[in-house]
């Protein structure tokens, strides 16, 4: 089973702050994601990485950055943390290019005061 | 807004059937795909459909239609366990190909 694990299940930050958001994936998947999740807005995607050093932006960048320096693990940063980035990140990975199945990690919820 | 549409919440009793419609607002997509996602876990993959026609897996199955930009996954023999949030989504041709775009999801609450 493919497992993709985020290293945080929560955290709590102050406005300002640089937060990192680790992501590791152990099934050797080319391609990994961060999404954010909100209440009535389903899963949107922050930005996106289809191989090493590699990434596209997604729907919603804007104050985010991302990191890919080895295949297995992609982090999400926010420069500067603010209340509106307060939501549920998704990371996830999956196999080629296409439609291969997304396989999530369990969520990291980040409050932003 | 959301170019994918679908009812936020479906109640039904155990043993019932529900049909979960999933509607895309402009013409041609990659296929669809199903989620799964549990109060506090994580989103888990369902089903993909393709082409036209009905998917059938276990108690649940998925229907497309990309002429109507219509889908819709049916749970039948509803069990407890099956309350949960169900997510369609779909890739754009327009859209880089790592583009999967996201219904907001359907709420099921399964009833004794």
């Amino acid at each position: 089973d493919v497992k993709v694990t985020q290293s945080s299940r929560y955290l709590v930050k102050r406005t300002g702050e640089k937060v990192f958001l680790e992501c590791v994936q152990d099934m050797d998947h080319e391609n990994m994601f961060w999404y954010r999740q909100d209440p009535g807005l389903g899963l949107r995607l922050i930005y996106f990485s289809y191989d090493v050093k590699m990434k596209e932006k997604g729907d919603i960048p804007e104050g985010y950055s991302v990191s890919r320096e080895k295949k297995e693990r992609f982090s999400l940063i926010l420069e500067s943390a603010s209340t509106n980035q307060t939501s549920m990140y998704l990371c996830a990975s999956s196999f080629g290019r296409g439609n291969s199945p997304l396989h999530f990690g369990n969520g990291t919820r980040l409050t932003v005061t | 807004g959301q170019s994918l549409e679908q009812p936020s919440e479906v109640t039904a009793v155990e043993g019932a059937i529900v049909q979960i419609n999933c509607t895309y607002q402009t013409s041609g997509f990659y296929g669809l795909s199903w989620y799964q996602q549990h109060d506090g876990g994580a989103p888990t993959f369902l089903s993909y459909n393709a082409l036209d026609g009905l998917e059938e897996t276990g108690r649940f199955s998925s229907f497309l239609s990309r002429s109507d930009s219509y889908g819709y996954l049916l749970l039948q023999e509803l069990q407890m366990k099956d309350s949960a949030s169900y997510f369609c989504a779909v890739r754009r041709p327009t859209d880089s190909w790592g583009k999967f775009q996201f219904g907001a999801g359907t709420q099921v609450v399964v009833t004794p």
